[in-house]
């Protein structure tokens, strides 16, 4: 298995372009996370999906913010426009509610953002 | 979900058992006990995870208090590849799992 595939694994943008995420879990797996890392703020999670429907996005800072799983190998994390304040590594994991009691979580690999 | 404390560093010999903290005081009934670590640059990795009773793993070994107010995940042989930071996270199976600010592991020569 492949694992959890994130890409681009680096992006650089100008302020006020839209930027894409990409993530395509582990197959079976039917729960999908997004997460956000910075120095300051450490791990957040931003929103997660069982059944490619969204559980709970308490965590998407605001409107700019949205994500989609349009089925079960696919999800988008969008950032419309984006900030410089964006900047951040985000991971995207995966998991089965079976797997969340035997072996956890799996995250990808990241992908760097930087907005100038 | 229940917070955790974990102090923000410590460090441990090459070779030697690396034994981290966690306090978890608030954990309920129904609330597992994970441990994740994420080595610099990468996604965070599951190491283990317990109920009540220890638990032991091809990586890692957990032992949970019997109030379950706290647990000690121990590395019985650091490597420098353990160098990283250490999440204590306690949550139900069907919960969001939030992070800490966990516990940077330095492995010395």
């Amino acid at each position: 298995d492949a694992g959890v595939i994130q890409s681009p694994r680096h992006e650089v943008t100008e302020m006020g372009q839209e930027v894409t995420l990409r993530c395509k879990p582990i197959s079976g797996h039917d729960y999908l996370f997004w997460y956000r890392q910075t120095m300051m703020r450490g791990l957040e999670l931003l929103i997660y999906f069982n059944n490619n429907v969204p559980i709970d996005d308490s965590g998407m800072p605001e409107d700019r913010f949205s994500a989609k799983m349009p089925n079960a190998s696919f999800s988008t994390l969008k950032i419309q426009p984006s900030e410089p304040r964006d900047s951040a590594v985000y991971f995207c994991a995966s998991s089965s509610r079976q797997g969340i009691s035997s072996y956890g979580y799996t995250f990808g690999s990241g992908t760097r953002l930087t907005v100038v | 979900d229940a917070k955790t404390t974990q102090p923000t560093s410590m460090d441990c010999a090459e070779g030697r058992a690396a034994n981290l903290p966690c306090n978890h005081s608030t954990i309920s009934g129904n609330e597992y006990v994970y441990w994740y670590r994420q080595i610099h640059s990468q996604g965070p990795q599951y190491i283990i995870h317990g109920l009540k009773n220890n638990e032991t793993n091809e990586m890692a070994s957990l032992i949970i208090t019997e109030d379950r107010k706290s647990s000690t995940l121990i590395l019985p042989h650091a490597t420098l590849r353990d160098t990283a930071v250490y999440y204590c996270i306690s949550g139900s199976s069907a919960s969001k799992i939030i992070f800490g600010s966990g516990t940077r592991l330095s492995i010395r020569p």
